[in-house]
């Protein structure tokens, strides 16, 4: 019972903004969205989370829509090394993080 | 920001053997971890989930008797899969969520790469 849906793979040219889509259509109102990523062989890494207000970090912005039904994760110039499968999970605040299959991001030179 | 780590981060065993993987949030508390695993070219699944004093959770279809885990202190939480066999050979990851603040973000720790033989 998905509760995200996210493309399988997205390809972005080195420098360029890489904009990471994710539907949450059943998205409940006390429910955030949290973005991870993991690079291969490695533990995920935590990006950016969020509930009603886009939010920006030094790695990213999240830019939730007005019903909170979709949101787009924002690496604004995107590098080789941000090449990793990219995860938009919802959850309420102290719930068990549970994993989609993500997004495979692919920055090409 | 908040680390955790992982030892050792890559073990090689023979089947039967027991392993033992740590994981340490190094500059907070923690007094709730998770413990993931992952299978080749599959998302992480969680196993269990530890609090600091008391027994773990462990999900459906995750035997308690073969993946122990202990969580003695606020920092500190083992996993040890006992009589290891080939089908065990996994990536497990550890997480924890720090008490600072609102509590809600988990980190996790770098992996284990486990190979039994």
């Amino acid at each position: 019972d998905a509760k995200t849906t996210q493309p399988t793979s997205m390809d972005c040219a080195e420098g360029r903004a890489a904009n990471l889509p994710c539907n949450h259509s059943t998205i409940s109102g006390n429910e955030y969205v949290y973005w991870y990523r993991q690079i291969h062989s490695q533990g995920p890494q935590y990006i950016i989370h969020g509930l009603k207000n886009n939010e920006t970090n030094e790695m990213a912005s999240l830019i939730i829509t007005e019903d909170r039904k979709s949101s787009t994760l924002i690496l604004p110039h995107a590098t080789l090394r941000d090449t990793a499968v990219y995860y938009c999970i919802v959850r309420v605040g102290y719930s068990t993080l549970t994993f989609g299959k993500g997004t495979m991001l692919l920055v090409s030179p | 920001g908040a680390v955790v780590s992982q030892h050792p981060s890559r073990v090689i065993c023979k089947s039967g053997t027991s392993v033992k993987i740590e994981c340490r949030s190094l500059d907070f508390q923690a007094t709730t971890m998770f413990w993931y695993r992952q299978f080749p070219k599959q998302s992480l699944m969680l196993m269990a989930t530890s609090n600091e004093g008391s027994k773990a959770t462990y999900e459906q279809g995750v035997e308690k008797d073969k993946f122990l885990i202990n969580h003695a202190s606020l920092t500190l939480s083992t996993l040890t899969v006992t009589s290891a066999h080939p089908e065990d050979s996994s990536f497990y990851i550890c997480s924890a969520r720090s008490d600072a603040g609102g509590g809600e973000t988990q980190y996790f720790g770098p992996g284990t790469r486990l190979l039994v033989l």
